[in-house]
């Protein structure tokens, strides 16, 4: 079955530090894969999304990700963090022309001091 | 906006007892999706919507059921609420443009309470 994992729970960094979030993907067919960023009391909001073409996409707020196919994965990174990038971020994965689920990862919460 | 909104938004309510929680669009969009989030669990699917009376389930669809009997609304309905059922439910419309691509829009959440 499609799955998606997030190696890190809960992630601690000072203000200007760089961050990478990582997500691994079980599926060996075309997939779409996305990352969702929820604020503290918020519903969860699009933070980036790669579909195909140039493996590093670029998202809001100076955040980007590498989608390396070989690894079946599709890291998060930002190069200098924000005490305002404090959240809870998610991975996704939709199995193009399999079937309809969208399977998220369990989520990694960054906590930014300032 | 996504033109996505969720009622009620919060809800306490006893063991046993049943709750519906209701999902409304405003773009006529086809794929419409229930998720739960748990800490340490993030979101869990349980069920989704490719249609009118077109429903299938997700990774943990016991105990809840779904009805979509126009467009715009899609409803989750704990039969017997229990306390396992805690939890706060994002419903999800699916916005494709040019080709399904899984591209997700959330409500702002329902949290449920039983106590």
């Amino acid at each position: 079955a499609q799955s998606v994992s997030q190696h890190n729970h809960h992630v601690i960094l000072s203000e200007a530090a760089s961050l990478e979030l990582g997500c691994n993907y079980s599926y060996g067919g075309t997939v779409n894969l996305f990352w969702y960023v929820q604020y503290p009391g918020q519903h969860l909001q699009l933070l980036l999304k790669y579909f195909s073409g140039d493996p590093l996409v670029k998202g809001i707020k100076g955040f980007e990700a590498e989608f390396i196919k070989s690894k079946f994965s599709f890291n998060l990174r930002k190069p200098s963090v924000q005490w305002s990038d404090t959240a809870e971020y998610f991975c996704a994965c939709f199995s193009v022309n399999r079937d309809d689920k969208i399977i998220f990862g369990k989520g990694t919460r960054l906590h930014i001091l300032p | 906006d996504a033109g996505i909104t969720q009622s009620p938004r919060h809800k306490v309510t006893e063991t046993g007892t049943p709750v519906t929680l209701r999902c409304h669009q405003t773009e006529n969009h086809r794929y419409m999706y229930w998720y739960r989030q748990d800490p340490g669990h993030g979101l869990r699917l349980i069920h989704y919507s490719y249609g009118v009376k077109d429903t299938d389930k997700g990774e943990v669809s016991d105990g809840y059921s779904v009805s979509r009997s126009k467009t715009e609304d899609f409803l989750l309905t704990l039969e017997s609420a229990t306390s396992s059922q805690t939890s706060v439910y994002f419903c999800a419309i699916r916005r494709d443009r040019g080709g399904s691509t899984g591209e997700l829009f959330f409500g702002e959440g329902s949290r449920l309470t039983v106590l």
